[in-house]
């Protein structure tokens, strides 16, 4: 079945530490999403890439980083300049915008960061 | 930049029941409007979506209006069951060229009480 894989879907970071959530899709799309949620609040997005090896930064992208070296790949970085880190951070993926126009995101099921 | 707002924030039905939810945009250029489902610990699902060329679409028991003038969308859902419980989140998001990113309201735990 197509869909989003992330993993692991829990994990603990100690203080200084960078950790990397992994994100893999089957679905053939060509944009990827990473948002963090927050108890109550929306989806923020932090960083997105609608091709290979470009991406772009989202509302709240200090701390984090990203690589997009394949396309069903594209996993986000939490740095240990990312002060307040504990958080539900989900994937999601499209076709795409353009030509595409509006297409819907399909989300993974994410992974929940905590602080040790 | 595009601000949505979601109420209510809370909403307890009977089984059967209507449940109704509302968004609000800011952007005027906004021109597509999801709605996602989200169960505790897992991510959002997309329920139904609307473009801003449509007034209105129904899927089963569920349906989405949008009111371009005034800027609003809402989410209705008809004979609700227990499964309904959830958390829905409404989002937005404008048309034009770069314009990918959806800006999402603060969701609506919803509770259908048997």
């Amino acid at each position: 079945d197509g869909g989003i894989t992330q993993s692991p879907k829990y994990l603990f970071r100690k203080e200084g530490q960078n950790v990397t959530l992994s994100c893999e899709q089957n679905l053939n799309h060509d944009a990827m999403y990473w948002y963090r949620q927050d108890p109550g609040q929306g989806l923020r997005l932090i960083y997105y890439s609608q091709i290979v090896n470009d991406f772009q930064k989202g509302d709240i992208a200090e701390g984090y980083s990203v690589s997009r070296e394949k396309k069903e790949s594209f996993p986000l970085t939490v740095t240990s300049a990312q002060k307040n880190p504990t958080a539900f951070y989900l994937c999601a993926s499209n076709m795409g915008q353009y030509p595409s126009g509006n297409q819907p995101q399909h989300f993974g099921d994410g992974t929940r960061l905590s602080i040790l | 930049g595009e601000n949505v707002e979601q109420h209510p924030s809370t909403l307890s039905v009977q089984e059967g029941d209507s449940a109704v939810i509302k968004c609000t945009y800011s952007d005027s250029a906004s021109n597509y409007f999801p709605w996602y489902k989200q169960e505790l610990g897992k991510g959002p699902q997309l329920i139904i979506d609307i473009r801003s060329n449509v007034g209105e679409k129904k899927d089963q028991r569920i349906a989405v209006t949008l009111n371009k003038t005034a800027k609003h969308f809402s989410l209705h859902i008809t004979e609700t069951q227990p499964e309904d419980s959830a958390v829905y989140f409404c989002a937005a998001r404008p048309s034009g060229a770069g314009s990918y990113q959806l800006t999402f309201g603060k969701g609506t735990k919803l509770s259908v009480i048997p």
